[in-house]
This record gives C-alpha cells, sequence and structure tokens, in this order.
C-alpha cells in the first residue's frame, strides 16, 4: 500500500494566480498521476508523472497550463496556472503499487 | 479501448436491505477491475479488486463483488446496507498497458433508515 499527502487541503485563489499543489508519498514509486475531479463527478486524468523526465499530458491539457515536477520517487508537484473560475475542482494525486492504485486526500480549489 | 460504464447516477435503498451498484466494462486481454468508495470531503479509498480466480470477491466494509466474464460486468454488492455507507462509489479497470487506470463515471449511493 501507500500512503499519500497533498498540500494544501483546500485554496480559494483569484483568477489569474498560480497554485501549487505538492504531493508526498511515504514509498518510492516509478509513477505518479494527476486527476481532476469535479464534485461529485467522475476523475479525469490530467497527466502521468515520472522521475527524470516530463511528465506525459492527457488530451485537453497542456503543460504551459498544469506544470508538473517530479524531482524524486517520492513527491511531485502540481501547478495550475493563469487560473480561471473554471479550474475550481478537486485535484488528486495517485499512485500505482503492484496492481493497485492509492489516492491522496485531494486539494479542493477555488478560483474567485 | 478500455472503458467503464456505471448506468446509474444515482442508488436509493433502505438501510438492512441488500444493495446492488452496477458497472461493466470494456477492455482489451484479462480485466483488472476496481471498486472505490468516496466518502464526502475525503478521497478514493480502495474497497475490493477482481485480477484473477474466484468470481465473487470481497472487499472492505462487509462490500463483495461478482466479476462475470461473459456479461462483462462487475456489479457491487452487500447483504444489508447501513446509512453509513452513502457515499459515491466509482468503478475502475486497469488499462491493458498497466498504467493508467480507467474509472466509471459514479454512483451516489444514498441508504435511508
Amino acid at each position: 500500500s501507500a500512503v499519500i499527502s497533498q498540500k494544501p487541503s483546500r485554496d480559494i485563489c483569484q483568477r489569474g494566480t498560480s497554485l501549487t499543489i505538492q504531493c508526498q508519498v511515504d514509498s518510492q514509486v516509478t509513477m505518479m498521476f494527476w486527476y481532476r475531479q469535479q464534485p461529485g463527478q467522475s476523475l479525469t486524468l490530467i497527466a502521468t508523472a515520472n522521475q527524470g523526465s516530463e511528465a506525459t499530458y492527457e488530451s485537453g491539457f497542456v503543460i504551459d497550463k498544469f506544470p508538473i515536477s517530479r524531482p524524486n520517487l517520492t513527491f511531485s508537484t502540481l501547478t495550475v496556472s493563469n487560473m480561471s473560475p473554471e479550474d475550481s475542482s478537486i485535484y488528486l494525486c495517485s499512485v500505482v503499487t503492484g496492481v493497485e492504485q492509492f489516492f491522496g486526500p485531494g486539494t479542493r480549489l477555488t478560483v474567485l | 479501448a478500455q472503458s467503464v460504464a456505471q448506468p446509474e447516477d444515482q442508488v436509493n435503498v433502505a438501510e438492512g436491505n441488500p444493495l446492488t451498484v452496477k458497472c461493466t466494462y470494456s477492455v482489451s486481454g484479462n480485466p483488472y477491475l476496481f471498486w472505490y468508495v468516496q466518502y464526502p470531503n475525503r478521497g478514493l479509498q480502495f474497497l475490493l479488486k477482481y485480477i484473477t480466480g474466484d468470481n465473487l470477491v470481497k472487499g472492505s466494509y462487509g462490500f463483495e463483488a461478482e466479476f462475470n466474464k461473459s456479461q462483462t460486468s462487475f456489479h457491487l454488492k452487500k447483504p444489508s446496507a447501513l446509512v453509513s455507507d452513502s457515499a459515491l462509489y466509482f468503478c475502475a479497470v486497469r488499462g491493458a498497458d498497466f498504467n493508467k487506470f480507467y474509472f466509471g463515471s459514479g454512483t451516489k449511493l444514498n441508504v435511508k433508515p
């Protein structure tokens, strides 16, 4: 299993600003994933973050808007840049160990 | 292509009654199937998984799920629902590349006293 923590747990931001979300895992993992979830809705994969290489983004998500860092095997950050109210969502960090996927508690972002 | 369908947005059941939350899937190769639960303002919690073996798998909090290959289904069940089971439930399948999980749209379970 894996225990994942995220910071901040929630934030309220002004449009046009940027927010960096941190994800820390209690064990070394090869791949980390970032998801977005509208409240009460399903999860949408933003990107896959590998240590030592650029993140792989899903269709509809670009690096300029969601830059990701992965400096080591236990840590990753996701930045939501130039935010607009449409970015208001829950952002979830996730890892896969073995055959299972584990999730962080999420970061609830509100953009005014 | 991999996909998961949860045909019911919401399931209502009375406490003490059995519950079923439906899930069907489409995947290349052998499916790795999962159920997750999300309580309000919480992250997703793993409930159970099917990898291989017995078609009936048992998980946390008294939940179980039945894998049916011919119907490509993996329905979540519980013999006797609790009010505390009220939450959002997601079915997921692990893709053929083993690195991506595909999630259903979620089913909100309401258990009424």
